[in-house]
C-alpha cells in the first residue's frame, strides 16, 4: 500500500526543546516537501529536496533543518531558535520538482 | 516571485448548485496550476490541475479553466454535495521556481443540505 507516511499524528513538546517530524514516503519519488500550514492560511514552503543528499530553503527555513540520507526519508527538525513552532506540519513528495505532489496526513505540533 | 491570490476565502452555496472559486498569479512563467481540497485535520489531496498548455479540463462535476493572457484560473464545481465541504487551495509552479508550489491562502466552501 503506496503512500505518505507523517508521525506522530500529534505531537507536544515544551518551549527550549527541538523536536524532529518524520515523514516517509515508498511512492520512490524522488521530490520531498515541508510545508507549515496555519489557521486560515495557505501552506508555505520550508524545504524541499529534488535528490538524496540535497535540499535548498523554502520561504520560510529559519529555525528549521532537514536531511535526506534515504530516498524514502526526509525529517524536519524545529529547532529552539523558531520563534513560532505551533502549526500543523506537512509533508509532501513528488515524482520530479513539477509533477503533481502528494501530502501525507500531517502532524499538528503544540509548543507551551 | 509568484505571488497567487485566491477568491473567496469563505463560500456556501445549497446542495445542487455550483460553486466557483477563481485564482490569480503574477508570474507569466508559470505554467502548472494544481486545486487540492483539504478536509479538517487532514493534509490536502489533489482534485485537478492543469498544464498551461490547455485551457479547460474537467473530471466528472470538477472543472478548472485557464486564462493565460488574463493570469487567472478557475475551479468548477457543479452540482455540489455535502461531502463537497471543505477548504480549496489552488497553487502555481513553473521550471523556473524549481517545482516549488506557490499556493493561495484557500477557500472554505459550505454546502447546506
Amino acid at each position: 500500500d503506496g503512500g505518505i507516511t507523517q508521525s506522530p499524528k500529534y505531537l507536544f513538546r515544551k518551549e527550549g526543546q527541538n523536536v524532529t517530524l518524520s515523514c516517509e514516503q515508498n511512492l520512490n519519488h524522488d521530490a520531498m516537501y515541508w510545508y507549515r500550514q496555519d489557521p486560515g492560511q495557505g501552506l508555505r514552503l520550508i524545504y524541499y529536496s529534488q535528490i538524496v543528499n540535497d535540499f535548498q530553503k523554502g520561504d520560510i527555513a529559519e529555525g528549521y533543518s532537514v536531511s535526506r540520507e534515504k530516498k524514502e526519508s526526509f525529517p524536519l527538525t524545529v529547532t529552539s531558535a523558531q520563534k513560532n513552532p505551533t502549526a500543523f506540519y506537512l509533508c509532501a513528495s513528488s515524482i520530479q520538482g513539477l509533477d503533481e505532489q502528494y501530502f501525507g496526513p500531517g502532524t499538528r505540533l503544540t509548543v507551551t | 516571485g509568484e505571488n497567487v491570490e485566491q477568491h473567496p476565502s469563505t463560500l456556501s452555496v445549497q446542495e445542487g448548485d455550483s460553486a466557483v472559486i477563481k485564482c490569480t498569479y503574477s508570474d507569466s512563467a508559470s505554467n502548472y496550476f494544481p486545486w487540492y481540497k483539504q478536509e479538517l485535520g487532514k493534509g490536502p489531496q489533489l482534485i485537478i490541475d492543469i498544464r498551461s498548455n490547455v485551457g479547460e479540463k474537467k473530471d466528472q462535476r470538477i472543472a478548472v479553466t485557464l486564462n493565460k493572457t488574463a493570469k487567472h484560473f478557475s475551479l468548477h464545481i457543479t452540482e455540489t454535495q455535502p461531502e463537497d465541504s471543505a477548504v480549496y487551495f489552488c497553487a502555481a509552479t513553473s521550471y523556473n521556481q524549481g517545482g516549488k508550489l506557490i499556493f493561495g491562502q484557500g477557500t472554505e466552501l459550505s454546502v447546506k443540505p
